[in-house]
């Protein structure tokens, strides 16, 4: 089963709101990915896990943090969001087999789609 | 020159057409090269992993050409639930590290119409 759960679907916050997107994998998968993704355009990696340690920050402000309590869950905690923030945050997994981050193929959630009014 | 380049389209097709997408790729030491589809408001899916010797499942049929840095995918028999967004995905070699980073394209929209 490649299903990867993401919680809420939607959320509309405060900008002095703190808030979390939750996301959840059954399939051993031992990479974990967050993507913000913003209308017409593609995916715009944010954070990687490998093997539940913080491996890639795409130099994401500190607003957003992310959190890995174990292999099946990876969080992004929300704090004093821009409207400019507004976007579609995705979660992805992958296996890992080769040992390399990203040498396998990535399957989505369904997002949660975020609205920072 | 962007890393993973796409026809953006739209391409609008009627039901039955073979609709051909190309996508390019500037880093010569990509290793891994996927097409995604994206339905509006959906997340990306995975439709086929693409491999040099050329790969096919059903009616869609990924051609890799490493020579070139170009990849291609091929819909035959168009169906109206084939419209979407197709993302061509590449894991690009990220110098001096021992992972790649998945670039995306920006995406060819096709409409399939009656």
């Amino acid at each position: 089963d490649t299903e990867v759960t993401q919680t809420p679907k939607h959320l509309v916050m405060g900008m002095t709101n703190k808030k979390s997107l939750k996301c959840e994998q059954h399939m051993g998968h031992r990479a974990m990915y967050w993507y913000k993704q913003k209308a017409k355009k593609p995916p715009e990696l944010m954070f990687v896990y490998s093997y539940e340690k913080l491996s890639i920050n795409e130099s994401v402000p500190s607003r957003f943090s992310p959190e890995c309590p174990n292999s099946s869950l990876l969080n992004l905690h929300l704090h004093a969001l821009q409207p400019e923030d507004s976007a579609l945050y995705l979660c992805a997994s992958s296996q890992m087999t080769g040992g390399e981050i990203f040498s396998d193929t990535q399957y989505f959630g369904p997002g949660t789609r975020l609205t920072v009014l | 020159r962007k890393e993973v380049e796409q026809d953006p389209g739209p391409f609008n097709v009627p039901e039955g057409a073979t609709v051909a997408f190309n996508c390019t790729y500037s880093n010569s030491a990509s290793q891994s090269f996927f097409w995604y589809r994206q339905d509006c408001r959906k997340e990306p899916k995975l439709l086929m992993s693409v491999y040099s010797s050329g790969n096919e499942d059903g009616r869609f049929t990924a051609q890799l050409n490493r020579a070139s840095q170009y990849i291609s995918l091929l819909i035959r028999d168009s169906k109206l639930s084939d419209s979407a967004t197709y993302l061509c995905v590449v894991n690009q070699n990220a110098g001096g590290t021992s992972y790649g980073k998945l670039t995306f394209g920006q995406g060819t929209i096709l409409t399939v119409h009656p």
